[in-house]
């Protein structure tokens, strides 16, 4: 399977603090993407970042992939209760079609 | 008009009950999709509209029949659903089907088969 493990499974942290989640995956990419999702929602989609790239930063996220551990990071700085969400990485395979799949999700809360 | 529209927002039906799920979007996209996202789990393609032909069809079970009627319209028929089928049906476009483009995700119906 495609699919990407996310680590850590839930994080907890207080407002102002960074948060860091990780991505791996399985097989080679075109592109990573990641998405938020508040809880029972649709998702939103934040970055992507594709294979030739190292690093992407917008506004508070910073986004890194390393195709060699085939992993990737994401980086929520300043942290606000806004923040809290489910956030999830996303990777296509070299296929022409968009298929996109999803990793297993990182539960993120930021109390206040 | 940067929004994908599902209706219901929430559905209760009994396995022997047929209805609807309904997807709109208005940016001119080209592909459209459907997932399943089941409580604390990521969600699952289902099937994949490009150009308004079935494009991806991931093995999905007779019970869901996907229609996509035009361009900015995507149904999902449901009939003899199981209590398992009980999930969050969320909708999705992309302005085509190339790798690598952002997709716009609707809020989703939340089914409950009784």
């Amino acid at each position: 399977s495609q699919q990407g493990e996310e680590d850590p499974q839930a994080l907890s942290i207080q407002e102002g603090e960074n948060a860091t989640m990780n991505c791996s995956y399985k097989t080679s990419i075109n592109n990573l993407q990641w998405y938020r999702q508040n809880s029972g929602r649709g998702l939103v989609h934040l970055i992507l970042i594709r294979s030739n790239e190292r690093e992407k930063h917008s506004g508070r996220l910073r986004v890194t992939l390393d195709t060699s551990k085939k992993s990737s990071s994401l980086l929520i700085t300043a942290s606000r209760a806004a923040d809290t969400a489910s956030y999830f990485c996303a990777t296509t395979g070299n296929t022409g079609f968009q298929k996109l799949v999803f990793g297993t999700g990182t539960r993120l809360l930021v109390s206040p | 008009d940067t929004e994908v529209t599902q209706t219901p927002k929430h559905l209760v039906m009994g396995m022997t009950n047929k209805k609807s799920l309904k997807c709109e979007q208005h940016m001119g996209h080209r592909a459209m999709y459907w997932y399943k996202q089941k409580a604390k789990k990521p969600p699952e393609l289902m099937f994949v509209y490009s150009y308004e032909k079935l494009s991806i069809n991931e093995s999905v079970p007779s019970r869901f029949s996907p229609e996509c009627p035009n361009s900015s319209l995507l149904n999902l028929h449901l009939h003899a659903l199981q209590p398992e089928d009980s999930a969050l049906y969320l909708c999705a476009s992309s302005q085509g089907s190339l790798v690598g483009e952002k997709l716009f995700f609707g809020s989703g119906t939340q089914l409950s088969v009784l």
